[in-house]
C-alpha cells in the first residue's frame, strides 16, 4: 500500500539558507499535517492544511511557510535558516472529515544546519 | 498543564515477555481518541493502535492491545510476546474532537523500549 512520501530524506543546509521539504500524502488523504521533532523531544505540530487551505496553526515561526496543492502535495518553505531548526520533519495524512482518523506519517526528512 | 504523561522514560523487557506501557491524559472533552506510535531508531513513526473515548471494547492490534480505563483516564499500551524489533521510542497521543484546534495530536514525551535478548 502506498505510503506518505517525503523528500528529500536528509537535508543539510547552513545558516541563512532556504530550505524547501515536499510531502506527498497517501492517495485520497486531504489533509497534510507538518511536525518538527527535536533530538530527544516529541513531535511538534507546525500547521496543517484540509482540502488545499491552511486548517490549523501551531508552533511555526514566521520565517516558515506551508501550503497544499491542487493534487494535495505539501511544501513547507523554510527561510533564514538557524541552527535552532535542525530536527527531523514529519508530513502526516489523514483521509480528513471527522477526527477519528488514524494519522500516517512518512519517514521524516532529517534537517541539519550548520 | 501536561495533557498526555508518559511517566517511563526508559523500559526493559526479556525478549517473549509482556510488557506495559503507561499512558495517562487530561481532557475534559468527552469525545477524543487515543493513540499510540513506534518511533524505531531509523526514525520513521509507525501508527500502532487507536482507542476512542466512546469504544466500549479495548483495542487490540496484532501483538498491540491498549488498556483503556476511562474513569482513570489511563490509556497504557500493552505489548505481548516482545520481539527484539519492538526496540524503539513509543509515543501515546490525543485528539481532542471538540476542541477549536482539533486536527492536531497532542504527544507525551515518549517511553524508550529495550529489548533484551
Amino acid at each position: 500500500a502506498a505510503g506518505v512520501i517525503q523528500s528529500p530524506r536528509h537535508l543539510i543546509k547552513e545558516k541563512r539558507e532556504t530550505a524547501t521539504l515536499k510531502c506527498y500524502p497517501i492517495p485520497r488523504h486531504d489533509t497534510v499535517y507538518w511536525y518538527q521533532q527535536g533530538p530527544g523531544q516529541d513531535p511538534q505540530f507546525l500547521i496543517s492544511f484540509y482540502e488545499k487551505m491552511q486548517s490549523d496553526k501551531g508552533s511555526i515561526p514566521d520565517r516558515f511557510s506551508a501550503q497544499q496543492f491542487s493534487d494535495y502535495h505539501s511544501e513547507l518553505n523554510m527561510s533564514s535558516l538557524e541552527l535552532g531548526d535542525s530536527a527531523l520533519y514529519f508530513c502526516a495524512s489523514s483521509p480528513g472529515g471527522g477526527g477519528s482518523e488514524k494519522l500516517f506519517f512518512g519517514s521524516g526528512t532529517q534537517l541539519s544546519v550548520l | 498543564a501536561q495533557k498526555i504523561t508518559q511517566t517511563q522514560p526508559g523500559m526493559f523487557v526479556q525478549e517473549k515477555e509482556a510488557v506495559t506501557l503507561d499512558c495517562t491524559y487530561d481532557t475534559s472533552d468527552p469525545s477524543y481518541g487515543l493513540f499510540w506510535y513506534k518511533q524505531p531508531s531509523s526514525g520513521e513513526m509507525i501508527f500502532l493502535i487507536y482507542q476512542g473515548s466512546y469504544d466500549q471494547q479495548n483495542a487490540t492490534e496484532g501483538r498491540y492491545s491498549l488498556n483503556f480505563q476511562k474513569a482513570r483516564k489511563s490509556a497504557n499500551l500493552v505489548i505481548s510476546a516482545s520481539q527484539l524489533g519492538d526496540s524503539a521510542m513509543y509515543f501515546c497521543a490525543m485528539r481532542e474532537f471538540n476542541a477549536g484546534n482539533n486536527r492536531k495530536l497532542i504527544w507525551g514525551l515518549g517511553t524508550s523500549l529495550a529489548v533484551n535478548p
